[in-house]
């Protein structure tokens, strides 16, 4: 069973540019999250998705994050305009449904110059 | 946001030896799980714990859902190098979208 593939696994931007990330879940996971993790840190949720219908999107910095899961298999994260402090693994993940354990896919990480 | 008491932060041991972590949280949970991260790697579940006074073994790996369910401890016999990474305690309460709350990691180093 192929797992959670992220694209692409380094970017390197500066600061006010824009930047998008892009996930695909494991097979038949209706649910979908995205993290932040800075160094030294665990995993921060940003947004999470059950099918393409948002279910928490509370930490999401809404004034330059977005995230989309239109036909609810992949996702895209956005940052635009990008910070220095946005400067982190983005990580995605996936599980079968909400509560169930989650699948990481192997992160994007990304340095804001 | 809240977290976890995850201890200790990190450890440098010797190859063989045996390794001890745990987590601690001011709130019940009804899941607890345990994730190792490798460098440039996503998280991985290790194991996944859903009952109080459960113990579950993988492989090398033993871990414990607390009796009181605000705590959860992983056990690691005769350590290997490939046992190097940080280790993730994550729980799960029935509230908040059961949404994982993360501890920071335990960061283990292993002398071969």
């Amino acid at each position: 069973e192929a797992g959670v593939a992220q694209s692409p696994r380094y970017k390197i931007i500066e600061k006010r540019q824009s930047v998008a990330f892009w996930c695909n879940p494991i097979s038949g996971h209706a649910t979908l999250y995205w993290y932040q993790q800075i160094l030294g840190q665990g995993p921060k949720l940003l947004i999470q998705f059950q099918n393409n219908g948002v279910v928490d999107d509370s930490q999401l910095p809404k004034d330059r994050f977005s995230a989309e899961r239109l036909k609810g298999v992949d996702s895209t994260l956005k940052i635009q305009p990008a910070k220095l402090e946005d400067s982190a693994v983005y990580l995605c993940a996936s599980s079968l449904v909400v509560g169930y354990e989650q699948y990481f896919g192997p992160g994007t990480r990304l340095t804001v110059t | 946001g809240q977290q976890l008491n995850q201890s200790p932060q990190s450890m440098f041991i010797q190859e063989g030896e045996d390794v001890s972590m745990n987590c601690t949280s001011s709130s019940i949970f009804n899941t607890w799980l345990w994730y190792k991260q490798d460098p440039g790697e996503g998280p991985v579940l290790l194991i996944a714990l859903y009952k109080a006074g459960e113990l579950t073994s993988n492989g090398r790996l033993t871990a414990q859902f607390g009796i009181t369910r605000k705590d959860s401890f992983l056990n690691i016999s005769a350590s290997i190098p490939s046992d190097v990474g940080i280790y993730f305690c994550a729980g799960r309460s029935t509230g908040n979208n059961r949404k994982l709350i993360w501890g920071l990691g335990t960061s283990l180093a292993v002398n071969p």
